[in-house]
Order: C-alpha cells, then sequence, then structure tokens
C-alpha cells in the first residue's frame, strides 16, 4: 500500500499566521492528491482536489501545490474558523485509498 | 444540491448484525461511485470501500476485505454497509462519500452515522 506521511502531526498558530501542512507519499502518485478539513463532530469537507485545484466554494487563502510524493496545503492568513484537523488523501492506487494521519491545526 | 443522507446512530451487542445507509439525492445516484470511511474515536480516516450503485460493482480496501458487504438498491438511490457479526472494535463513526470516479477523491460527503457496539 501507499503510505501517506503527513506532518507535522499537530501545529499552533495565531489568526493571520502563514501554515504549510505537507504530505510525503511513499510512492509516486502524479497529482493524485485531495487535501480535507474536517471540525470537531462534523464530517470531512474537501478543499484542495488534484493536488492543486481548489474546489468551489472554498476561500482562495487555501492552496495546494505538489506533484509526485511531496504535497503541501498553505493557509496563506488563518482565519478563526480554520482550526480544525487536516488530512491528505491519495487515490492513485484505488481500491486502495490511503489517508495521512492528520494534522490538528489548533489556536496560539 | 448535492445531498448524501445517513442513517441514524446505533447501539449493538457484539455478534448482531447491522446494516447502515446512504441516499443520494440531487445527482445521477447511477453515475457516482460512493465510498465509505470509518473513524474510530479519536482516531484518524480509513478507506473501507466503495460500490458504483450503476452495476453494483464494488472494491474493497485489503483491510475491510471480507469485514463489511458494501452494496446499493439503485431504485431507491441508497447505499448501504453491512456487518454479518460485530464487533467492539467496530465502534465508530462511518461516513459515506461521492466519488466522480474510482480514480477520484470524494467529493461529497453524508453526516456520518455513529455505531456502537458493546455489551
Amino acid at each position: 500500500d501507499i503510505q501517506m506521511t503527513q506532518s507535522p502531526s499537530s501545529l499552533s498558530a495565531s489568526v493571520g499566521d502563514r501554515v504549510t501542512i505537507t504530505c510525503r507519499a511513499s510512492q509516486g502518485i502524479r497529482n493524485d492528491l485531495g487535501w480535507y478539513q474536517q471540525k470537531p463532530g462534523k464530517a470531512p469537507k474537501r478543499l484542495i482536489y488534484a493536488a492543486s485545484s481548489l474546489q468551489s466554494g472554498v476561500p482562495s487563502r487555501f492552496s495546494g501545490s505538489g506533484s509526485g510524493t511531496e504535497f503541501t496545503l498553505t493557509i496563506s492568513s488563518l482565519q478563526p474558523e480554520d482550526f480544525a484537523t487536516y488530512y491528505c488523501l491519495q487515490h492513485n492506487s484505488y481500491p486502495r485509498i490511503t489517508f495521512g494521519q492528520g494534522t490538528r491545526l489548533e489556536i496560539k | 444540491e448535492v445531498q448524501l443522507v445517513q442513517s441514524g446512530a446505533e447501539v449493538k451487542k457484539p455478534g448482531e448484525s447491522l446494516k447502515i445507509s446512504c441516499k443520494g439525492s440531487g445527482y445521477s445516484f447511477t453515475s457516482y461511485w460512493i465510498g465509505w470511511v470509518r473513524q474510530m474515536p479519536g482516531k484518524g480516516l480509513e478507506w473501507m470501500g466503495i460500490i458504483y450503485p450503476g452495476d453494483s460493482d464494488t472494491r474493497y480496501s485489503p483491510s475491510f476485505q471480507g469485514q463489511v458487504t458494501i452494496s446499493a438498491d439503485k431504485s431507491i438511490s441508497t447505499a448501504y454497509l453491512q456487518w454479518s457479526s460485530l464487533k467492539a472494535s467496530d465502534t465508530a463513526m462511518y461516513y459515506c462519500a461521492r466519488h466522480v470516479s474510482i480514480a477520484a477523491s470524494p467529493d461529497y460527503w453524508g453526516q456520518g452515522t455513529l455505531v456502537t457496539v458493546s455489551s
């Protein structure tokens, strides 16, 4: 199976900060990667698909980049509603789709 | 508006069977795949498997093959996840999610169904 290693596992930041989360794949996955935000008690919400395409309705402060084995999710200026857990998902090796272990973003 | 509406929370005993559902609306149910994702208490997301309601083509993650059964009834736009004999370790939140294709990340998600298995 393709392993997705997400870092950091947790992160403290302040409103207005620029934040970057990284996912590394154990083998190349082209751009077959999505990023998700999950708030407590809620279903995940897709932010980014195909590594760098912004989901409709998602604020432009979210962006994704990368291809192959290294990917990043960047939030350019943190807003209070952005404090949540973020997951990457690779869908290159379907049906063996795998998630990263998650990054918990907390208020400093 | 695309919606996936899941059945309500369940409390079951070990060894019991269970079938939970996910009803799609606002799109052509038979033209998209439906996947299932597990989230154990306080843990991350695990992808379980996927079904194409148009022809019931079903694929499972190796970790879940033989542990659960995924099915769909296209006449009522509903997908299912079922267990024949629950274990305490099946206690989790289960989400369904729509995939544009089997090779795409899921876009829309259900609200989740909490399954609690306890004696």
